[in-house]
């Protein structure tokens, strides 16, 4: 079956833009998450969904991120006015549920540039 | 709070080598799981293994091998004779039970793996 697929792969833009990053998790999976990769700060946890709420938003880095789920499928994540240190790979997750040691699978990410 | 810990940034062997990346973690909970990820250069992080806390048993997948010793908070992972499609950076990742952010995944640094001909 299809993978995480996420869009668009690439995205450069300049700073003070707004961004949109989407997410399609794999059918079924009832759980979503996204994670940042930057050079500096490695894998980072931002935001989990279960269905489409997301009880926690402690991991977005600032109140410039923002991030929704609806028909507990396609999730968007976005960000405004970009800054610079926002440029990192995006890469969302799905599993079939939130339980204990559930996989995650990951999509190829968007890579994000803010000039 | 959480942490795992690669202290291997990278990597090189010659291909039929063994390999044997490192992972140390820290937490709190008793209840846990690990995994190693598998990052080749198109990007995408791989699932290869995963290990709960309560087994400690150490377990062999074709060419792929681990060492989970609870007492020393490792969670080792041996790559048996290296290919060169095994080239990549491999994250070592500790999930601990669901909370109000889901089972989230706390990485280590990544360890880039170079396998040469």
């Amino acid at each position: 079956g299809a993978g995480v697929s996420q869009s668009p792969s690439n995205k450069v833009t300049e700073k003070g833009k707004d961004v949109e990053l989407r997410c399609d998790p794999i059918s079924g999976h009832t759980a979503l998450y996204w994670y940042r990769q930057s050079l500096g700060q490695g894998l980072e946890f931002l935001i989990y969904f279960q269905g489409n709420s997301a009880p926690d938003k402690s991991g977005l880095p600032s109140d410039r991120f923002s991030a929704e789920r609806t028909g507990g499928s396609v999730s968007t994540l976005t960000i405004q006015r970009t800054q610079q240190e926002d440029s990192a790979v995006y890469l969302c997750a799905s599993s079939w549920t939130s339980g204990r040691g559930n996989e995650q699978f990951f999509g190829p990410g968007t890579r994000l540039t803010v000039l | 709070a959480q942490k795992v810990t690669q202290a291997q940034t990278e990597i090189s062997v010659v291909e039929k080598e063994d390999v044997t990346l490192d992972c140390v973690y820290e937490t709190r909970d008793t209840t846990y799981y690990l995994f190693w990820y598998k990052q080749p250069p198109s990007g995408e992080l791989v699932f290869l293994i995963r290990r709960n806390s309560f087994d400690e048993q150490n377990e062999i997948s074709g060419r792929y091998s681990w060492n989970f010793q609870k007492s020393t908070s490792s969670f080792n992972f041996t790559i048996t004779a290296s290919q060169v499609v095994d080239s990549a950076v491999y994250f070592c990742a500790l999930s601990e039970p669901p909370t109000s952010a889901g089972n989230k995944l706390t990485f280590g640094g990544g360890t880039r793996v170079l396998v040469k001909p």
